[in-house]
């Protein structure tokens, strides 16, 4: 079965700083993708970042970047110049492309100090 | 913007209690996903749904909840009858078959339910 696993309930980072947020999960499947939501107090689910795991080029998106080791099944979540609108939960999943299954980690909160 | 559409926002019900939540997915998006968030276990998958085919419903208390889609624009999640236990924020998302490592899935607001 597959697992997603978030190391860091909680985290804090000073504002400007940046933080890289821990996730590694379990599969045995070869074709599949990452994702990592932010759900801020409104508790919208908003997608930040996706990787397919048949690329080896990290994904960006602005501040957000991944380091995706495939071997290590290791996807941190780097945020860089943190902003306070950064606070928010962070969830990593994991889906699988052949049925579009889709299972989350249980989170790691991030406070952003100003 | 399209948007996942749920209702309602919050509900508040008595132990035994039948519970009803919906979900409008995006028009065009044929798989949709129930989940349940709770402090303790996260986002809990409960059901997903293909072509308004249950692919997986093995996250989901079978003897009180159950899940549906009568058409492509309405998806729902019965809980009867409701317990406690059953207090959570329940999401439904929605997206594109074997798009969603490129494009994602979209969340809806969720419900939050209380059972008192």
């Amino acid at each position: 079965a597959q697992t997603v696993t978030q190391s860091q309930p909680e985290m804090s980072v000073q504002e400007a700083e940046t933080v890289t947020l821990s996730c590694t999960y379990d599969t045995s499947e070869s074709d599949y993708y990452l994702f990592w939501y932010k759900q801020p107090p409104s508790r919208q689910m908003i997608l930040v970042i996706r990787q397919e795991a048949y690329k080896q080029q990290n994904a960006t998106e602005n501040r957000f970047s991944v380091n995706f080791q495939k071997a290590a099944k290791s996807f941190s979540l780097k945020i860089s110049d943190s902003q306070l609108g950064d606070a928010a939960m962070y969830f990593c999943a994991y889906g699988r492309n052949r049925d579009d299954k889709i299972i989350f980690g249980k989170g790691t909160r991030l406070h952003i100090l100003p | 913007d399209a948007r996942v559409t749920q209702t309602p926002r919050h509900k508040v019900t008595e132990m035994g209690q039948e519970v009803t939540m919906r979900c409008q997915p995006i028009l065009g998006h044929n798989t949709v996903f129930w989940y349940r968030q709770t402090m303790m276990q996260g986002l809990e998958l409960l059901a997903y749904f293909r072509n308004r085919a249950p692919l997986d419903d093995s996250g989901m208390p079978k003897d009180r909840f159950s899940a549906e889609m009568p058409d492509a624009t309405l998806a729902t999640l019965k809980i009867q009858p409701s317990e406690p236990r059953d207090s959570a924020v329940y999401f439904c998302a929605s997206g594109l078959q074997r798009t969603g490592g490129r494009n994602g899935y979209t969340f809806g607001s969720g419900t939050r339910l209380t059972v008192v």
